[in-house]
């Protein structure tokens, strides 16, 4: 059985430009989040969908970033213009319901602005 | 405070050591309660959820007490391979999202 499948797996960019990364969740799940890594500020949320409807978008930095969710099979998050400090590691996740179950994770996107 | 908070460690371990972490959470209203694993520049993976008797699999237990908002992982005969991070991570309510702590590390050395 698939799991969460995230692409690109890598993406070098220059500042300035616009980056989308993409997820498909696991087949069924009706939730989706979205993650960053660091080594500073470790895992942050960023934002998450229910049944293909953003829930909360707190943890979205700032205006540069946005997601959408199409459908159940798809969801992106758009960087524009990018800055170095998004570099990082991004993860999307997906989770059988609605209530506090269990995450599984894709095996994210690491991104490089220079 | 924060919501979930881990000891950051590392803990360097012997091989067959038995090695304990522990978590704290402030939402006393928190319902679900796991441990994960990342390994080095990999996507954290679930180890297993965490019951209010406790639970075991295999060489790692889980117990919860919930009057103290706390949450602990015990693993019993280190192996190399455990060497990884261990996130604690609380679920609060239905249609919200996990939180995750920090992580500790674990090195397990030979």
């Amino acid at each position: 059985d698939a799991g969460v499948i995230q692409s690109p797996r890598h993406e070098v960019t220059e500042m300035g430009q616009e980056v989308t990364l993409r997820c498909k969740p696991i087949s069924g799940h009706n939730s989706l989040f979205w993650y960053r890594q660091t080594m500073m500020r470790g895992l942050e949320l960023l934002i998450y969908f229910n049944n293909n409807v953003p829930i909360d978008d707190s943890g979205m930095p700032e205006d540069r970033f946005s997601a959408k969710m199409p459908n159940a099979s798809f969801s992106t998050l758009k960087i524009q213009p990018s800055e170095p400090r998004d570099s990082a590691v991004y993860f999307c996740a997906s989770s059988p319901g609605t209530g506090p179950y269990e995450q599984y994770f894709g095996p994210g996107t690491r991104l490089t602005v220079t | 405070r924060k919501e979930v908070e881990q000891d950051p460690g590392p803990f360097n371990v012997p091989e067959g050591a038995t090695v304990a972490f522990n978590c704290t959470y402030s939402n006393s209203a928190s319902q679900s309660f796991f441990w994960y694993r990342q390994d080095c520049r990999k996507e954290p993976k679930l180890l297993m959820s965490v019951y209010s008797s406790g639970n075991e699999d295999g060489r790692f237990t889980a117990q919860l007490n919930r009057a103290s908002q706390y949450i602990s992982l015990l693993i019993r005969d280190s192996k190399l391979s455990d060497s990884a991070t261990y996130l604690c991570v609380v679920g609060t309510q239905a249609g919200t999202a996990l939180i995750f702590g920090k992580g500790t590390t674990l090195s397990v050395s030979s």
